[in-house]
C-alpha cells in the first residue's frame, strides 16, 4: 500500500460545481496535512494546511479524519481557473525529521 | 525576485555524463529540501538539509545521487553517471522550522533534467 493515495482522475466538472477530493494515508503517527496545487509545468504551491477541526479559505474547506487516516478537500463554485493537479501532503516523523510524503495528485478540469 | 530559485531550468545531457544543479533558498529559511517528480506522479522526497547539516538522506535514489549545502545558503544536487531513467523534474523547496511539522514549503521553478 502506497504511504499516500489519491484518485489521479481527472475530475470534469463545470463552471460552479462543487468538487470534493479525498486522500488517504498509511501511517498513523502523520504529524501534519497539506494540500498543494500544481499547474501543468510548474511548481507546487501551498494551498492550505489541513487541521482536526477542519478548515475553510474562502471557497476551499479542508478536513482530517484522523481515526479514518484520510483527508479531504472540498472546492465550492468552481472557477476555470481552479483547473490544476491537486496535491496532498503528509508529513511524517522519521527520526526526529518529518519526511513529507506526497500524494500522485489529483487532476481537476473546470470546464465553460 | 524573493523566491526560491533553481539552475539550470533545464539540462539536456548524455547518458553516463555528470550533471550539477543549484538552489538557491528564500534568504531567511534555514530548511532546503529536494525533491525528483516525474509525470503522472507527486514530488518524491530525496533528502533535506537544516543549514549545513544534512538530516536525512536515506531517500536519495541510489549511491549515485548526492547533495551539498556547504554554507548553510544555497544547495547542489549532483547526478554521476546519469542514466535515462533520471530523467525528470528536480524541484527545490526551502522553509523556516520554527513552526515544527507544520512549516510550510517554498518551491522553486524546478530543473527539468531530459538524459538521452
Amino acid at each position: 500500500r502506497k504511504e499516500v493515495e489519491q484518485d489521479p482522475g481527472p475530475f470534469n466538472v463545470p463552471e460552479g460545481a462543487t468538487v470534493a477530493f479525498n486522500c488517504t494515508y498509511s501511517n498513523s503517527a502523520s504529524q501534519s496535512f497539506f494540500w498543494y496545487r500544481q499547474d501543468c509545468r510548474k511548481e507546487p504551491k501551498l494551498l492550505m494546511s489541513v487541521y482536526s477541526s477542519g478548515n475553510e479559505d474562502g471557497r476551499f474547506t479542508a478536513q482530517l479524519n484522523r481515526a479514518s487516516q484520510y483527508i479531504s478537500l472540498l472546492i465550492r463554485d468552481s472557477k476555470l481557473s481552479d483547473s490544476a493537479t491537486y496535491l496532498c501532503v503528509v508529513n511524517g516523523a522519521s527520526g526526529g525529521s518529518y519526511i513529507p510524503t506526497f500524494g500522485r495528485g489529483t487532476s481537476l478540469i473546470v470546464h465553460p | 525576485d524573493t523566491g526560491v530559485s533553481q539552475d539550470p531550468r533545464h539540462k539536456i545531457t548524455k547518458r553516463g555524463q555528470n550533471v550539477t544543479f543549484r538552489c538557491d533558498p528564500i534568504s531567511e529559511h534555514n530548511r532546503l529540501y529536494w525533491y525528483r517528480q516525474t509525470l503522472g506522479q507527486g514530488p518524491e522526497f530525496l533528502t533535506y538539509f537544516q543549514n549545513e547539516a544534512q538530516l536525512e538522506k536515506s531517500r536519495l535514489l541510489s549511491d549515485r545521487f548526492s547533495a551539498e549545502r556547504p554554507k548553510g545558503s544555497f544547495s547542489t544536487l549532483e547526478i554521476q553517471r546519469t542514466e535515462q531513467g533520471d530523467s525528470a523534474m528536480y524541484l527545490c523547496a526551502s522553509s523556516r522550522n520554527d513552526r515544527g511539522p507544520r512549516e510550510t514549503q517554498y518551491f522553486g521553478p524546478g530543473t527539468r533534467l531530459l538524459v538521452l
